[in-house]
């Protein structure tokens, strides 16, 4: 596709479960992000793929959540035993990366809702 | 300005005033500052971008001005119409190549 995609476009989810949210960049991209954005709130960073490079994981806000990208492309970000406070629009954004200041693209975002 | 809970600032025009939105970004590193617009239950969309060797730039309806003396970004829009109603974010990124995001601002357009 033209665009980054992401899926599910919702998810509800109950106390304790573990959740999978999948990002599909666009093709040639090397950087890949992961923020989080609660209601009437701003966008909060969790974690950041460049290329082949460590991820900066600097924003994740537990160790219950994870990321992996898979071949420089499709990311998982992995939210396990949520809690209630997890409940937020989860999106993905992807950018040329180092290749030059270019801007970030965003996904539509997945809605979780723990209950 | 910024505000604190769940209260985006506001801004509420008559279509085809010109609107400006306002930023203060805190790093004094950060070299690339971009704007978004984020419409309801939709992903931020880029809007314009400026780096830091600029004070202004212009698109189409658009303006961003840079004043890095006192760390401080406009947004600019002109003729202001109701499909510009959305909330608005600035972002900053520095040597580490994340864009950190403002509060937002919530523009409101009346036909």
């Amino acid at each position: 596709g033209a665009g980054v995609s992401q899926s599910p476009s919702n998810k509800v989810t109950e106390k304790g479960k573990d959740v999978e949210l999948r990002c599909d960049p666009i093709s040639g991209h090397t950087a890949l992000y992961w923020y989080r954005q609660s209601l009437g709130q701003g966008l909060e960073f969790l974690i950041y793929f460049q290329g082949n490079s460590a991820p900066d994981k600097s924003g994740l806000p537990s160790d219950r959540f994870s990321a992996e990208r898979t071949g420089g492309s499709v990311s998982t970000l992995t939210i396990q035993r949520t809690q209630q406070e997890d409940s937020a629009v989860y999106l993905c954004a992807s950018s040329l990366g180092r290749a030059g200041r270019t801007e970030a693209f965003f996904g539509q975002g997945t809605r979780l809702t723990v209950v | 300005g910024e505000s604190v809970g769940l209260h985006l600032p506001t801004l509420s025009v008559q279509e085809g005033d010109n609107s400006i939105i306002n930023c203060a970004y805190s790093n004094s590193a950060s070299d690339y500052f971009i704007w978004y617009k984020q419409e309801s239950g939709k992903g931020p969309q880029f809007i314009i971008d400026i780096r830091s060797n600029m004070d202004k730039r212009q698109g189409q309806r658009v303006t961003v001005l840079l004043n890095k003396t006192v760390k401080h970004l406009s947004l600019q829009i002109a003729a202001t119409q109701p499909g510009d109603s959305a909330v608005y974010f600035c972002a900053e990124e520095g040597g580490s190549y994340i864009p950190t995001f403002g509060r937002g601002t919530s523009l409101i357009v009346h036909p």
